[in-house]
């Protein structure tokens, strides 16, 4: 089976422009969760989606948005980007919304803002 | 606020063992999880705890005392392969956002 997977693998933005990512879980999994990963930090929470439901939402502005479609796969959509947006971007599924302790990430999507 | 702290970098050669430390500081606590993440890799689970005590997978164990907020990962017969950084992390609540901690990168020598 397929792990997650995530398009593009790099991206290369300038400021002021949008960027969207995507990701398609594990067949079968439900849950799929956004993560920001700065060089040398770990993964921030930016949201979970469950059943195309947002039901979790980290500490990022409004210029972050993320939705879930009818096959369980991911948009994450960056408006307005900033230089202090370059990072990696995880996704990760699950099967559930929750009481899971696992988490399964894609390979990310590398952007860099100039 | 929620924060949790690991050592930054730790060494040691093939075949010792090594231990890697946690301490959390979260609102709610639903668990606490391992990842290892080689570069330029995804991050994989390797170990979860709910409950106190230890947690033995091959040659990983994963400890949690909640009394503590506190909890450690024991990396046992190092290999090179297990060069990589090492995350904590603590689920909040009942959903699937995890709080990570910063990292620690474990380099393992010949």
């Amino acid at each position: 089976d397929a792990g997650v997977t995530q398009s593009p693998t790099h991206l290369i933005k300038t400021r002021g422009q949008h960027v969207t990512l995507r990701c398609s879980p594990i067949s079968g999994h439900k849950s799929v969760s956004w993560y920001q990963q700065v060089l040398g930090q770990g993964p921030q929470f930016i949201f979970q989606y469950y059943e195309k439901e947002e039901r979790g939402r980290g500490n990022f502005p409004d210029r972050f948005s993320a939705r879930q479609f009818p096959n369980y796969s991911s948009e994450l959509n960056v408006n307005a980007l900033l230089l202090g947006d370059s990072a990696l971007y995880l996704c990760a599924s699950s099967f559930q919304t929750g009481g899971e302790e696992k988490l399964f990430f894609g390979s990310g999507t590398q952007l860099s803002v100039l | 606020g929620q924060s949790l702290e690991q050592p930054s970098e730790v060494t040691a050669v093939e075949g010792a063992i090594v231990q890697i430390n946690c301490t959390y500081q979260t609102s709610g606590f639903y668990g606490l999880s391992w990842y290892q993440q080689h570069d330029g890799g995804a991050p994989t689970f390797l170990s979860y705890n709910a409950l106190d005590g230890l947690e033995e997978t091959g040659r990983f164990s994963s400890f949690l005392s909640r009394s503590d907020s506190y909890g450690y990962l024991l990396l046992q017969e190092l290999q090179m392969k297990d060069s990589a950084s090492y995350f904590c992390a603590v689920r909040d609540n009942y959903g699937q956002n995890f709080v990570f901690g910063p990292g620690t990168r474990l380099s393992v020598l010949p």
